[in-house]
């Protein structure tokens, strides 16, 4: 089984309210990524766990968080969620070795109003 | 720091011909992975094809083939025979040696028309 799974694959949020977005794999992969992907953009990493160490891109520090209990599930927390934050959310994982094929999820589309 | 372009912004085509993508990356590694993949109406992303580095021989997955410029730092992808089904957006991306993130460009949106 190949597959990144997430959860939901929508999601609606109210502005100023916290969203948590799920995603899984079975592949025994060590690296979990976190992409934001907006239309016309490419998909822009914000975030990922190597094992249990967690990397944050410099630009989007602050306005997101994850955790990672164990290998095959991570996720993704937005405290305080703004009109900026509607996006495709999109999980991914990989092996480290950077040879390696990336597996993405289908996404999460959060809408937020 | 790791960068990588595409200038096309969308292109379109013939079904049944050939194109190429164009790509161009920055990387100070020496030895670094650069990947295809295709985005779906849907919003999947699908990987395609891979270049290491450090082989000559440029990849070749179906109808899927890249054009590895080392020199000129450049990946293009192509596509023969190409079917409506071809249609969806197409990036290009990086990943080093020695580091997981896998860095993408701004994409390429491919229409082929019957």
């Amino acid at each position: 089984d190949t597959t990144v799974k997430q959860n939901p694959r929508y999601k609606l949020a109210r502005v100023g309210k916290p969203v948590n977005l799920i995603c899984s794999q079975t592949m025994n992969h060590d690296t979990m990524y976190w992409y934001q992907k907006k239309p016309n953009q490419a998909p822009k990493l914000l975030l990922f766990y190597y094992d249990k160490i967690l990397n944050r891109e410099a630009d989007t520090f602050e306005k997101f968080q994850s955790s990672r209990p164990n290998n095959s599930f991570c996720s993704l927390y937005i405290g305080s969620a703004g009109l900026e934050y509607s996006a495709m959310y999109l999980c991914a994982s990989s092996s480290s070795q950077g040879n390696t094929e990336v597996f993405f999820g289908k996404g999460t589309r959060l809408t937020v109003v | 720091a790791q960068k990588v372009t595409q200038t096309q912004t969308s292109i379109s085509v013939v079904e049944k011909t050939t194109v190429t993508m164009d790509c161009v990356y920055e990387t100070r590694d020496s030895s670094y992975f650069l990947f295809w993949y295709k985005q779906t109406a849907s919003g999947e992303i699908v990987f395609l094809i891979r270049q290491d580095s450090y082989k000559k021989e440029n990849a070749t997955v179906g109808h899927y083939s890249l054009n590895f410029q080392k020199p000129k730092s450049s990946i293009g992808l192509i596509i023969t025979a190409t079917q409506i089904e071809d249609s969806a957006v197409y990036f290009c991306a990086m990943r080093n040696y020695n580091q997981g993130k896998l860095i993408f460009g701004q994409g390429t949106k491919l229409s082929i028309k019957p």
